[in-house]
């Protein structure tokens, strides 16, 4: 499975587009990206995913650079309830690669 | 109904006791999943269930033993545990292997 990287922490105006970048410089071609997010004490909330194309949706919007190899998720207006752990998760698309595998996240902090 | 729900909520077992964990979807899904998180951890891949049959099993001890009776439903059957399997067990779920997987709220385990 490719890895991901990603900051530690980051905080955020409320108010503020939050942008949480990904690094998944190996990356395969039929990996897709997933996001997903943590609330503490909460199940995983799954977000948004996308293969190469741009991707928006309710909650959030997903760029994917050209070559794949990094991406940004836009949170447009941050609230304080989008206060979180975020994780950025390549996973193939075939039968038997099911799994999510979870790296350690961003937390994102809001501000108010 | 777009949710999973899992229960109970909160759990407290002896090393000897036998208990089980639930998880209910009703959106059709004909994949699910069980997922353990340690404090401060990402959570972490137990089983797979595809279409009722186990198709992934992450070298689990057998003191966990899912079970799938039907396709809305999902067990966790605990047996003879230790107090390091304490941790928060999540389920989650989705169309097909290659769709997003929406979690449950999970079940706190604490193994006395």
């Amino acid at each position: 499975d490719a890895k991901t990287t990603q900051p530690t922490s980051m905080d955020c105006a409320e108010g503020r587009a939050a942008n949480l970048p990904c690094n998944h410089s190996t990356i395969s071609g039929n990996e897709y990206v997933y996001w997903y997010r943590q609330i503490h004490s909460q199940g995983p909330q799954y977000i948004i995913h996308g293969l190469k194309n741009n991707e928006t949706n309710e909650m959030a919007s997903l760029i994917i650079t050209e070559d794949r190899k990094s991406s940004t998720l836009i949170l447009p207006h941050a609230t304080l309830r989008d206060t979180a752990v975020y994780y950025c998760i390549v996973r193939p698309d075939n039968f038997g690669n099911e799994k999510l595998t979870f790296g350690t996240g961003t937390r994102l902090t809001i501000i108010p | 109904d777009t949710e999973v729900t899992q229960t109970p909520k909160h759990l407290v077992m002896g090393m000897t006791n036998k208990k089980s964990l639930k998880c209910e979807q009703h959106m059709g899904h004909r994949a699910m999943y069980w997922y353990k998180q340690k404090a401060k951890k990402p959570p972490e891949l137990m089983f797979v269930y595809s279409y009722e049959k186990l198709s992934i099993n992450e070298s689990v001890p057998s003191r966990f033993s899912p079970e799938c009776p039907n396709s809305s439903l999902l067990n966790l059957h605990l047996h003879a545990l230790q107090p390091e399997d304490s941790a928060l067990y999540l389920c989650a779920s989705s169309q097909d292997y290659r769709e997003p997987q929406f979690f449950g709220p999970g079940t706190r385990l604490t193994v006395l």
